[in-house]
C-alpha cells in the first residue's frame, strides 16, 4: 500500500492567515494526489485534484502544488468557513489511500 | 444537481452483516467508479472498494473476504455488504463517485460523496 503521511495533524490559525498543509507519499504517485475538506456532519468536498487543479466552485484562495513525493495544500487567506479537517488522497494505485487529516482550528 | 443519498442500518451486533445502499440522483452510473469509504472514530479514511455500472468490482484486499459490492443499474443504486462485523467495523461509511478516465467527470478523484452513515457494532 502507498502510505500518505500528512502534517501537521492539527493547527490553529486566525482569519486572514496563510495556511500550508503537507502530504508525503511513500513512493512516487506522479500527480495523482487530491485534497478534500471535511466538516462534521457533512460529506467531504473535493478541493484540488491532480495535485494542482482547482475543482469547479472552489475559491481561488485554495491551491495545490507538488515537488516529487511531497504535496502541499495552501489556503492563501483563511476565511471563517475554512475551519475544517483537510485530508489528502492518492489515486496512483488502485488501492486508494488517504492521509490522516489536518484539523484547522480557530486561534 | 447530481447527488448521492445513502441509507442502511446503523446499529449491528457482532457477527451480523452490514448492509448499505447508495442512490445516484440526477445523474448516471455510467462512466463512473462507485466507491465505499469508511472512517473509524479517531482514525483516517479507509477505501473499501469500488464497482462500475457493469458490475466489475475491485475490493480492498484487506477486506475482500468479507466485502461484497453490487450494483443495480436499473435503480441507479449500488450497495455494500460487510459480513461478520466486529467492533472494529464501527465507523462512518461513505459512498463516493469517481470518474473513469476519459469518460465522465473528474477522473481519479472522488468528486461527489454521500452524506455518510454512522454504523455502530455493539453487543
Amino acid at each position: 500500500d502507498i502510505q500518505m503521511t500528512q502534517s501537521p495533524p492539527s493547527l490553529s490559525a486566525s482569519v486572514g492567515d496563510r495556511v500550508t498543509i503537507t502530504c508525503r507519499a511513500s513512493q512516487t504517485i506522479r500527480n495523482y494526489l487530491n485534497w478534500y475538506q471535511h466538516k462534521p456532519g457533512n460529506a467531504p468536498k473535493l478541493l484540488i485534484y491532480a495535485s494542482s487543479s482547482l475543482q469547479s466552485g472552489v475559491p481561488s484562495r485554495f491551491s495545490g502544488s507538488a515537488s516529487g513525493t511531497d504535496f502541499t495544500l495552501t489556503i492563501s487567506s483563511l476565511q471563517p468557513e475554512d475551519f475544517a479537517t483537510y485530508f489528502c488522497q492518492q489515486s496512483y494505485n488502485t488501492l486508494r489511500t488517504f492521509g490522516q487529516g489536518t484539523r484547522v482550528e480557530i486561534k | 444537481q447530481v447527488h448521492l443519498q445513502q441509507w442502511g442500518a446503523g446499529l449491528l451486533k457482532p457477527s451480523e452483516t452490514l448492509s448499505l445502499t447508495c442512490g445516484v440522483y440526477g445523474g448516471s452510473l455510467t462512466g463512473y467508479y462507485l466507491n465505499w469509504i469508511r472512517q473509524a472514530p479517531g482514525k483516517g479514511l479507509e477505501w473499501l472498494g469500488e464497482i462500475d455500472h457493469s458490475g466489475i468490482t475491485n475490493p480492498n484486499p484487506s477486506l475482500a473476504s468479507r466485502v461484497t459490492i453490487s450494483v443495480d443499474a436499473s435503480k441507479n443504486q449500488f450497495s455494500l455488504k460487510l459480513r461478520s462485523v466486529t467492533a472494529a467495523d464501527t465507523a462512518t461509511y461513505y459512498c463516493a463517485r469517481e470518474g473513469k478516465p476519459g469518460l465522465s467527470g473528474i477522473s481519479d478523484a472522488f468528486d461527489l460523496w454521500g452524506q455518510g452513515t454512522v454504523v455502530t457494532v455493539s453487543s
